[in-house]
């Protein structure tokens, strides 16, 4: 059982280059969700999905789109990498419905956009 | 928006409890406190959770006010393990869906 990973664990990319970051859990949760962490932040929702073929935005979704095509899997798109979009990303995803379930998260990609 | 209020920083000596604050004024009837930690270089791991009772764990006890407006994290015996930012946070339903509610967080030094 793997839990949460996340591919790839380290970016590098240019201004203007895309690049799409998959999150895969094994634990047939029905809710998956993308933040990113900027230095001594908290982390910030991007996107988030309540199933498979649903997306929808969260706190900071400009310049980032997402698909679950797959209940296992929720990818995160950069189409046009801004130095802005320097960041930690960490996926997340949770049993069900409900705001007592915990979330469980994946251990990060780190990406720089030069 | 919901919103939580930490100290950036506590410290703490192995094998005493440690008491971590929280703030949540805003606090509505059905929103959840959650608290993660985050050890370094790793994503944020559940802690504990509660609405409007103390509950208590294998990690930790959390303590919730009678008006839930504030509430407290107890690890009883702090462990070098221990050290990380822990993070109080309202776990909302907003807009047809839940949200966790991030603050900044209070980075927790175990000094041996």
């Amino acid at each position: 059982n793997a839990g949460v990973t996340q591919t790839p664990k380290f970016r590098v990319l240019k201004t203007g280059q895309s690049m799409t970051l998959l999150c895969a859990q094994d634990m047939n949760h029905e809710y998956m969700y993308w933040y990113r962490q900027d230095p001594g932040m908290g982390l910030r929702l991007i996107h988030y999905s309540v199933g498979e073929g649903t997306t929808a935005k969260g706190e900071v979704p400009d310049g980032y789109n997402v698909s679950r095509l797959k209940k296992q899997n929720f990818l995160l798109g950069l189409e046009s990498a801004a130095p802005s979009q320097t960041s930690v990303y960490f996926c997340a995803s949770s049993y069900g419905q409900g705001t007592g379930y915990e979330q469980y998260f994946g251990p990060g990609t780190r990406l720089t956009v030069t | 928006d919901a919103k939580t209020t930490q100290p950036n920083s506590m410290e703490s000596n192995e094998e005493e409890p440690v008491h971590l604050p929280c703030n949540h004024s805003t606090i509505s009837g059905t929103d959840y406190i959650h608290w993660y930690r985050q050890l370094p270089s790793q994503g944020p791991e559940y802690v504990i959770h509660g609405l409007t009772s103390n509950v208590n764990n294998r990690m930790a006890s959390l303590a919730i006010a009678e008006d839930r407006k504030s509430s407290t994290l107890i690890l009883h015996r702090a462990t070098l393990r221990d050290a990380a930012v822990y993070y109080c946070i309202l776990r909302i339903w907003q807009g047809g869906s839940e949200k966790l509610v991030f603050g900044k967080g209070t980075k927790l030094t175990v000094n041996p």
